[in-house]
């Protein structure tokens, strides 16, 4: 079982829908979620950390978190052209201000909003 | 968060030579890392680079292929030695954002293509 799944996609959505992205890890020991945005051609870019199961929401981005079921999922409202990208999620044992910095990433979802 | 410049950004390299990455952090930095993107794969985690002492290398990288030196706390490199075309992909500095552990800022990405 890989430690970080992602469906690949391509998830297509019309500009204004909700997105909706999903992950799931293996190590039940993982502490701290995240969520990259990675632009054709371009570095990694954090948009959302989470680390407390439920909802956390910022701007038109939720993530949510479920550490019974080893799942975090990135809801996008009001899908928007530019957000257009591939969707990393990321996962590590530490938590917030923990010694284990490493990453482990998904292959990410390919997100397409349609205008 | 941290600025992280990398050069070069791209080049094209012949099978059996090294070619050495530049990674340049804006601020001091406690952690810096060195990842690897292969042609549709996630970002997986070569090695920590520590400054001071030798990188902490990821089961399946050895430091004879991937030397790295960390000479102070704003500054590293990863040379990738005697290339062959399995080693063309991004290569990725990041580091740890001071608003936070486990969150990540990367460079641009330095893409090797390997002939």
């Amino acid at each position: 079982q890989k430690e970080v799944e992602q469906n690949s996609g391509p998830l297509s959505v019309p500009e204004g829908a909700i997105a909706s992205l999903n992950c799931t890890y293996s190590d039940r020991v993982s502490q701290s979620f995240f969520w990259y945005r990675q632009y054709s051609g371009k570095s990694p870019e954090l948009i959302m950390s989470i680390y407390s199961n439920g909802d956390k929401e910022d701007g038109r981005f939720t993530a949510q978190l479920n550490k019974a079921s080893q799942y975090v999922s990135l809801l996008i409202r009001d899908s928007q052209p530019s957000d257009s990208a591939t969707y990393l999620c990321a996962v590590t044992k530490g938590g917030r201000g923990g010694s284990n910095y490493k990453l482990t990433f998904g292959k990410g979802t390919l997100l397409t909003v349609n205008p | 968060s941290a600025v992280i410049s990398q050069k070069p950004s791209r080049d094209i390299c012949q099978r059996g030579t090294s070619l050495t990455i530049q990674c340049q952090v804006d601020s001091q930095v406690t952690m810096m890392f060195w990842y690897r993107q292969q042609p549709g794969q996630s970002l997986t985690l070569i090695a920590t680079a520590n400054q001071g002492s030798e990188a902490t290398y990821e089961s399946g990288f050895v430091i004879d292929k991937f030397p790295i030196s960390r000479p102070n706390l704003t500054f590293s490199t990863l040379t990738v030695s005697n290339m062959s075309p399995e080693d063309s992909s991004i290569y990725l500095c990041s580091t740890s954002d001071r608003g936070g552990a486990n969150v990540l800022t990367f460079g641009a990405g330095s893409r090797l293509t390997v002939l």
